[in-house]
């Protein structure tokens, strides 16, 4: 049971180009979330999704944009990347509210 | 405005000793509350978690104290070990499409 994994695990952007990272769940969850990790921030929520077709924003959505085209899969876009952007993306799902969120294993994203 | 204030931003404890980590909330709302243990290079993982009908939860060596007339919770490990040094995050969330608020984290080195 392989869980919540993203793709790719680390990645280096030159400031402009986009990337997509893509996070996949197994486990049949309806609800999938984008945080970011920053030294001193904790965990911010960039956007999530309530359920398939659905996306809404978090607390820092500017500069990224979501789909959920499918039931396991979010993706999480960057049009063009910024230095600000440099942080670790963590991926998270869960079945039902108030119930564990499980999370992926990070990217780490540096934009150069 | 953040939601959930997490002290102290790092800690240190003495092998066999008393980890205490306190986070304080503003949202009345907020019916859920969980710990999440995150090691270096991983995704955080659920640790134990505390719903506001009761006062406190022990698993283990984990224990949540809740006391919803002050908003504050807090997480104490007992007999800390090596193997605790970690980055540990307070939540919040509340029922309905409310996805979970983090603290910015603690991170805790339990030397012997």
């Amino acid at each position: 049971n392989a869980g919540v994994t993203q793709t790719p695990k680390f990645r280096v952007l030159k400031t402009g180009q986009s990337m997509t990272l893509l996070c996949a769940q197994d486990m049949n969850h309806e609800y999938m979330y984008w945080y970011r990790q920053d030294p001193g921030m904790g965990l911010r929520l960039i956007h999530y999704s309530v359920g398939e077709g659905t996306t809404a924003k978090g607390e820092v959505p500017d500069g990224y944009n979501v789909s959920r085209l499918k039931k396991q899969n979010f993706l999480l876009g960057l049009e063009s990347a910024a230095p600000s952007q440099t942080s670790v993306y963590f991926c998270a799902s869960k079945v039902h509210l108030n119930t564990e969120a499980f999370f992926g294993q990070g990217t780490r994203l540096t934009v150069v | 405005q953040q939601q959930v204030k997490q002290s102290p931003q790092s800690l240190i404890v003495q092998k066999g000793g008393i980890s205490i980590i306190n986070c304080a909330y503003e949202n009345t709302a907020f019916d859920y509350f969980p710990w999440y243990q995150q090691f270096p290079g991983k995704g955080p993982a659920l640790l134990i978690a505390i719903r506001p009908d009761v006062s406190e939860k022990k698993e283990g060596r984990f224990t949540i104290s809740f006391n919803k007339s002050a908003k504050q919770f807090s997480l104490h490990i007992m007999d800390s070990q090596p193997g605790d040094s970690a980055t540990y995050f307070c939540a919040a969330t509340r029922a309905g499409n409310t996805p979970l608020v983090f603290g910015k984290g603690t991170r805790l080195s339990v030397i012997a």
